[in-house]
């Protein structure tokens, strides 16, 4: 069965140091996800991209988060410097397309980032 | 980021039992759903509804769309242990925009 795949499945890292995750979404899947998941609360979208295009980074925190998708395929997303506020469960999606319909969204494992 | 209120916060029943949890927004949507997040895991899919007023089932799952566009509830019939994890609400419109959670432990 076709599954998004991550890693690092956990990541723990010093506040100031550059952490970077990666996502491969499910094949033929156009439109990949970036979402940020703090304990306790749910997913919020931090990045969206449509094959390799982003069409959605307006929750991006762009001082010190980047995301690519150069070949319109896998993902990475960075952090750079890591904060102690970024800990959280860093998850990815895909789905087929996009648009103002909802196509169901299939998410990945996540990365479980610590920053101490 | 905006969340959309998500109630109970969570819930411990006996297993059997039936749960109810609804979720409500300030905002209209056009697609309600709710997922399901085990530990360390993302969310699945659960149930989508696509119109207001829709009740849709998934087995022993039964969601609906509310007629206001602004809330949605799921009720899970006779709870069994595997139905341990915490539920999510979303409402889409241009993006996801997901509710707080409800964390259901059953015991047996």
């Amino acid at each position: 069965e076709a599954e998004v795949a991550q890693s690092p499945r956990y990541k723990i890292t010093e506040k100031s140091q550059a952490v970077a995750f990666w996502c491969d979404p499910i094949s033929g899947h156009a439109t990949l996800y970036w979402y940020r998941q703090i304990l306790g609360q749910g997913p919020e979208l931090l990045v969206q991209f449509q094959d390799e295009s982003v069409v959605d980074d307006s929750q991006l925190p762009k001082d010190r988060f980047s995301a690519e998708r150069l070949k319109g395929v896998d993902s990475t997303l960075k952090i750079q410097p890591a904060e102690l506020g970024d800990s959280a469960m860093y998850l990815c999606a895909s789905s087929m397309t996009s648009g103002s319909s909802y196509n169901e969204q299939f998410f990945g494992p996540g990365t479980r980032l610590t920053v101490l | 980021g905006q969340q959309l209120n998500q109630s109970p916060q969570s819930m411990f029943i006996q297993e059997g039992e039936d749960v109810s949890m609804n979720c409500t927004s300030s905002s209209i949507f056009n697609t309600w759903l709710w997922y399901k997040q085990d530990p360390g895991e993302g969310p699945v899919l659960l149930i989508a509804l696509y119109k207001a007023g829709e009740l849709t089932s998934n087995g022993r799952l039964t969601a609906q769309f509310g007629i206001t566009r602004k809330d949605s509830f799921l009720n899970i019939s006779a709870s069994i242990p595997s139905d341990v994890g915490i539920y999510f609400c979303a409402g889409f419109h241009d993006k996801l925009i997901f509710g707080t959670g409800t964390r259901l432990q059953v015991f047996p």
